[in-house]
């Protein structure tokens, strides 16, 4: 069966330090990788993606992933957490397929970062 | 670019009643609409895909005569809750993808409360 895995219900850091949210799936084929973050009440918020090329991606507001094909995984990163990147964080996988694609998302990740 | 709307952003109705959500992409042409829909502190779970001018896909479990969708152009998708109960409260969350690729664009949701 397909599906993502983010095996951490909550990540707690201290302002400063670095974060890291784990990401790992299982989908066959050559998938295409993402994270978003949520704000309570809101959609969700594109943070970055890997499709091909270099393994280590940077997206917005100073986060980046590194894509392990071996391990399958995609753990977002970011050297300096901020007290406002607490939020929720998904990781989701995106199968292509006969006209369309499909996305499954992992259960969510809740940041909180500490002052 | 790539801005989704959806409206209303919070809704409030009485068990029986019909709900409908629309979901519109602002600055582009979605030939694919997303329907998701979210638990307190769960991830998304989707609901249907629908592409314009056809009728949408729905998931497994997915009422198809509860939760109607319609992809009438390349801007506007609704999500129409049919004599809905309090079950159905939930955040219902829209996303738009373009002819180009596989990228989703998400709107900022909808909270539905049935009495």
């Amino acid at each position: 069966a397909q599906s993502v895995a983010q095996p951490e219900d909550q990540v707690n850091v201290a302002e400063g330090n670095p974060l890291t949210v784990k990401c790992t799936y299982s989908v066959s084929g050559n998938p295409y990788l993402f994270w978003y973050v949520q704000y309570p009440n809101r959609g969700l918020q594109f943070l970055l993606k890997y499709i091909t090329g270099d393994n280590l991606v940077k997206g917005s507001y100073g986060f980046e992933a590194e894509f392990n094909k071996s391990q399958t995984s995609f753990h977002l990163k970011k050297p300096s957490a901020l007290v406002s990147d607490s939020a929720l964080y998904f990781c989701a996988v995106t199968r292509v397929l006969t006209g369309g694609f499909k996305t499954i998302f992992g259960a969510g990740t809740r940041l909180f970062v500490k002052a | 670019g790539a801005v989704v709307s959806q409206h209303p952003s919070w809704v409030i109705c009485k068990s029986g009643t019909s709900v409908k959500i629309e979901c519109r992409s602002l600055d582009f042409q979605a030939t694919t609409m997303f329907w998701y829909r979210q638990f307190p502190k769960q991830s998304l779970m989707l609901m249907a895909t629908s592409n314009e001018g056809s009728k949408a896909t729905y998931e497994q479990g997915v009422e198809k005569d509860k939760f109607l969708i319609n992809h009438a152009s390349l801007t506007l998708s609704t999500l129409t809750v049919t004599s809905a109960h309090p079950e159905d409260s939930s955040f219902y969350i829209c996303s738009a993808s373009g002819v180009a690729g596989v990228e989703q664009f998400f709107g900022p949701g909808t909270r539905l409360t049935v009495l």
